[in-house]
């Protein structure tokens, strides 16, 4: 079953709103989660580790004022896309190490977060 | 060069057929290596992990990893309509954040 739940699957928004997508871990703590971006045909793409009860580390050439991340509790981290966009449209994906601390644990993925702005 | 090369395909085979994926690395410091199955439309997941080289097997697929080579490969055997999927390959490297890099993903298309 799935051990990380993102929400929602999927969002239609319009351009210029902000989107909220939650990522929670399911029967375990996530003191560090990451959110990935992946286009049509195309691998994921890093675009920030978001670390319990601080700040998120982006990627480099991620706005980080446009992609807002709060990790506020072990179970759960969010992604809001600000001021959305159309060029914003993209697969949105959260993961996970169930392992914890354990650093060379396999990252586990939610079923990630399908946005359209209009 | 990419760190990871992987063919993305699509590859058809017919249900039944022996499936090889594979992915070269640049790399040497990788030690760890994942194989993802993503269906259309759903988050990644994972279905191999190995650590350093050697063989892994679960169920009908087969996990090979060639550190010399710096080449992966993931067999699928007895392949089946439901394996058609992106098979995307990882690996990451011991020290600092061990956060995965990921290939593009191979498309395998099983028909019946």
């Amino acid at each position: 079953g799935a051990v990380v739940s993102q929400h929602p699957s999927w969002v239609i928004c319009k351009s210029g709103t902000s989107v909220k997508i939650e990522c929670r871990s399911l029967d375990f703590q996530a003191t560090t989660m990451f959110w990935y971006r992946q286009f049509p045909k195309q691998s994921l793409m890093l675009m920030a580790t978001s670390n319990e009860g601080s700040k998120a580390t982006y990627e480099q050439g991620v706005e980080k004022d446009k992609f807002l991340i709060n990790h506020a509790s072990l179970t759960l981290s969010t992604l809001t896309v600000t001021s959305a966009h159309p060029e914003d449209s993209s697969f949105y994906i959260c993961s996970a190490r169930v392992g914890g601390s354990l650093l060379n644990s396999p990252l586990h993925f939610g079923n990630g977060t399908r946005l359209t702005v209009t | 060069q990419k760190e990871v090369e992987q063919d993305p395909g699509p590859l058809s085979v017919p249900e039944g057929a022996i499936v090889s994926l594979n992915c070269t690395y640049s790399n040497s410091a990788f030690q760890y290596f994942m194989w993802y199955r993503q269906y259309s439309r759903k988050g990644p997941e994972l279905l191999m992990y190995t650590y350093s080289s050697g063989n892994k097997e679960d169920g009908r697929f087969t996990a090979q990893v060639d550190k010399s080579s710096k080449y992966i490969s993931l067999f699928i055997r007895d392949s089946q309509p439901s394996d058609s999927a992106t098979y995307l390959c990882a690996m990451s490297a011991s020290g600092g954040s061990y956060i995965p890099t990921f290939g593009r993903g191979t498309s395998l298309i099983v028909h019946p």
